[in-house]
């Protein structure tokens, strides 16, 4: 298994572009969130779903969006970026609500 | 809200030494998760803890849960220096949903 993977690794964009992240898991998890990490602010949960077709929004939704058309997938999308959304974007999965999540290795984003 | 905090945010200690890291939560919560994040890497999960009382041991590491006092700890038995990394609690924001908030973090640095 590949577990959580993410791409792209590292992406810079300028201000205004928008893009998606993309995440997928081969554990056929139901759930699965996305999370930026900020220096000194833990991680923060942006939108999570608990399976196909079901997404809600996190504690920090605004300036993205979900979909969860299929149990692997899960990409992110920033609509119009913004330097305040520079951080490290983490995707993860887990079996249910009681076990621990599995996070992908992570994407750096930069917003100049 | 729920609010996660850990203690000490960051901790410098000698190899051989014992410390303990606190987390502590302020709503209701029957589970708390630990993970660990090496500089520059993702999160890997180190403990689940599902109930009151719960006690789980991995080599140098023992966390347990006291869910009336809303407390956790991540005990470390004669630290070696592969533990340096930081540290994470989280916590569900619902009893049965998947929704995380994490703490800060704490940053340990074991020194020779």
């Amino acid at each position: 298994n590949a577990g959580v993977t993410q791409t792209p690794k590292f992406q810079v964009l300028k201000t205004g572009q928008s893009m998606t992240l993309q995440c997928a898991q081969d554990m056929n998890h139901e759930y699965m969130s996305w999370y930026r990490q900020d220096p000194g602010m833990g991680l923060r949960l942006i939108h999570y779903s608990v399976g196909a077709g079901i997404t809600d929004q996190g504690e920090v939704p605004n300036g993205y969006n979900v979909s969860r058309s299929t149990t692997e997938d899960f990409p992110l999308r920033l609509l119009s970026a913004a330097p305040s959304q520079t951080s490290v974007y983490f995707c993860a999965s887990s079996l249910d609500h009681y076990n621990e999540q599995f996070f992908g290795p992570g994407t750096r984003l930069t917003v100049l | 809200e729920l609010k996660v905090e850990q203690n000490p945010l960051f901790l410098s200690m000698q190899e051989g030494k014992n410390y303990t890291i606190y987390c502590n939560y302020s709503t209701t919560s029957d589970r708390l998760y630990w993970y660990r994040q090496d500089p520059g890497k993702s999160l890997e999960s180190l403990f689940v803890l599902l109930s009151n009382g719960a006690v789980k041991q991995e080599g140098r590491l023992m966390a347990s849960l006291d869910t009336k006092a809303r407390l956790s700890t991540l005990h470390i038995t004669a630290a070696v220096h592969d533990l340096s990394a930081t540290y994470f609690c989280a916590v569900p924001k619902e009893t049965s949903g998947s929704r995380l908030t994490f703490g800060e973090g704490t940053q340990l640095t074991v020194n020779p």
